[in-house]
């Protein structure tokens, strides 16, 4: 079936530092891929999406591409901020739309100043 | 609204009794999606609706649980004769529509059930 792997966390970083977080699929057809990410007291947000393969989606600095031939959508941004600390979810949905996400387990990012 | 709507926040009850959460979507999103978390895991889908109906409802692990939506606004998730292991965050999520690839999701709902 249709699963979601992601690096276990917490990531501990300071401000400025690369950031990775790994996320590979397993999936028949062809998925869309997504990010989460879930700010301290707040719901789960959209933070980027990429609905086929070699798509780049983007958004707030955060970068992640749609690679099939290693089954990866791994999560990267250049400079982390202490605001960036948060829980992010990476998902899969079947097709294009999204009336059944498959997450993964969630990765804890803190960032320190 | 201003974005999806969960109540209550936090509901503790007793094992055995029956609970009703309720979750008002976006005003004119047509998809509504129910999703539970448990501690330390990601989202696990319950069930869709498209309008009024449930598109898909793979996700209910028994039963105990039920959904409806009958005006194609407002969802109510109903669970029977609750058990301590239905203890999880209930999310609820909607979009314009399925085609649409952004789910909104509500801040949801913390179960305890002791």
């Amino acid at each position: 079936g249709n699963s979601v792997t992601q690096m276990e966390g917490p990531v501990t970083l300071s401000e400025e530092a690369f950031l990775t977080i790994n996320c590979t699929y397993t999936a028949t057809g062809y998925p869309s891929l997504f990010w989460y990410v879930q700010y301290p007291g707040e719901g789960l947000q959209l933070l980027l999406k990429a609905t086929k393969a070699d798509d780049k989606g983007s958004n707030k600095g955060f970068e992640a591409t749609y690679r099939k031939e290693t089954t990866s959508f791994h999560l990267e941004k250049g400079s982390v901020q202490v605001s960036d600390s948060a829980v992010y979810f990476c998902a899969l949905s079947r097709s294009y739309n999204t009336d059944k996400l498959i997450f993964g387990t969630g990765t804890r990012l803190q960032v320190f100043p | 609204g201003a974005g999806v709507s969960q109540t209550p926040s936090n509901k503790v009850t007793e094992k055995g009794k029956y609970v009703e959460l309720r979750c008002d979507p976006i005003s004119g999103h047509t998809a509504l999606y129910w999703y539970r978390q448990s501690l330390g895991q990601g989202p696990e889908f319950l069930i869709y609706f498209q309008g009024t109906g449930a598109a898909d409802d793979s996700g209910l692990p028994n039963d105990r649980f039920f959904a409806v939506r009958p005006e194609g606004s407002v969802s109510t998730l109903k669970i029977q004769r609750t058990e301590r292991g239905d203890s999880a965050v209930y999310l609820c999520a909607s979009s314009r529509e399925p085609a649409d690839t952004e789910a909104f999701f509500g801040q949801g709902t913390r179960l305890t059930v002791v």
